[in-house]
């Protein structure tokens, strides 16, 4: 079955201070990975899907990159608004539509 | 804002009622899908449409059904309802549905309540 995993639980970072998210995933093949960003009571917004090992996408202060077992969210000197829950995704192997998410990394930036 | 809408915002009932949750697609989009997301649980799928048919089904009881109709909007049925069905139910929406790497756009969500 497949199974991603997100680390830290939790991070508490200072205005300007950079730091990474991890997502470590297993699955039969991978058919891109998605990371969405999500506010309190809201729904998941799209930030970036990676296909291969390697690739790399970026959006303002964030870039994320993709390993064959791993994917990072890099947040550069980031800002309070900055503040979220990001999750990431994979699609299922045999069921189309399924994403399996990852339980997320709740990030705080203090000013 | 995704374009994909969903109403009502919050839905509070009891124990054993039958509520319906509605969605819209995003313009052009074909494929629809149902996530309910709990704090224990996190997002979990429940079901895809696409252009009418099923097409993909996950952990979704037998008290829960949905359906898409011809002008793609989808409606999810919740019933029998018990207190551990509160959650946040999100709808989200592709283009297609055939190619597993479609990128799928959230709703707002519906937040139930059951009490």
């Amino acid at each position: 079955e497949d199974q991603v995993t997100q680390s830290p639980e939790a991070l508490r970072l200072q205005e300007g201070e950079s730091s990474s998210l991890n997502c470590s995933y297993t699955v039969s093949g991978l058919r891109g990975l998605f990371w969405y960003r999500q506010d309190p009571g809201k729904g998941p917004e799209f930030l970036f899907t990676l296909y291969s090992a390697g690739e790399e996408k970026e959006k303002e202060r964030l870039k994320a990159t993709l390993t064959k077992k791993e994917s990072f969210l890099h947040i550069t000197a980031p800002k309070p608004e900055d503040s979220a829950t990001y999750l990431c995704a994979v699609p299922g192997g045999t069921s189309y539509g399924k994403l399996t998410f990852g339980q997320g990394t709740i990030l705080t930036v203090h000013p | 804002d995704s374009g994909v809408t969903q109403t009502p915002k919050h839905l509070i009932t009891a124990t054993g009622q039958r509520v319906t949750l509605r969605c819209s697609p995003r313009s052009g989009d074909l494929s629809v899908y149902w996530y309910q997301q709990s704090l224990d649980q996190g997002l979990q799928f429940l079901i895809q449409y696409y252009n009418g048919e099923e097409r993909a089904k996950g952990n979704i009881l037998e008290r829960f059904s949905a359906q898409q109709f011809p002008d793609l909007h989808s409606e999810l049925n919740l019933s029998s309802l018990e207190l551990g069905d509160s959650a946040l139910y999100f709808c989200a929406s592709s283009v297609g549905g055939m190619v597993v790497s479609d990128t799928q756009y959230f709703g707002p969500g519906t937040r139930l309540t059951v009490l």
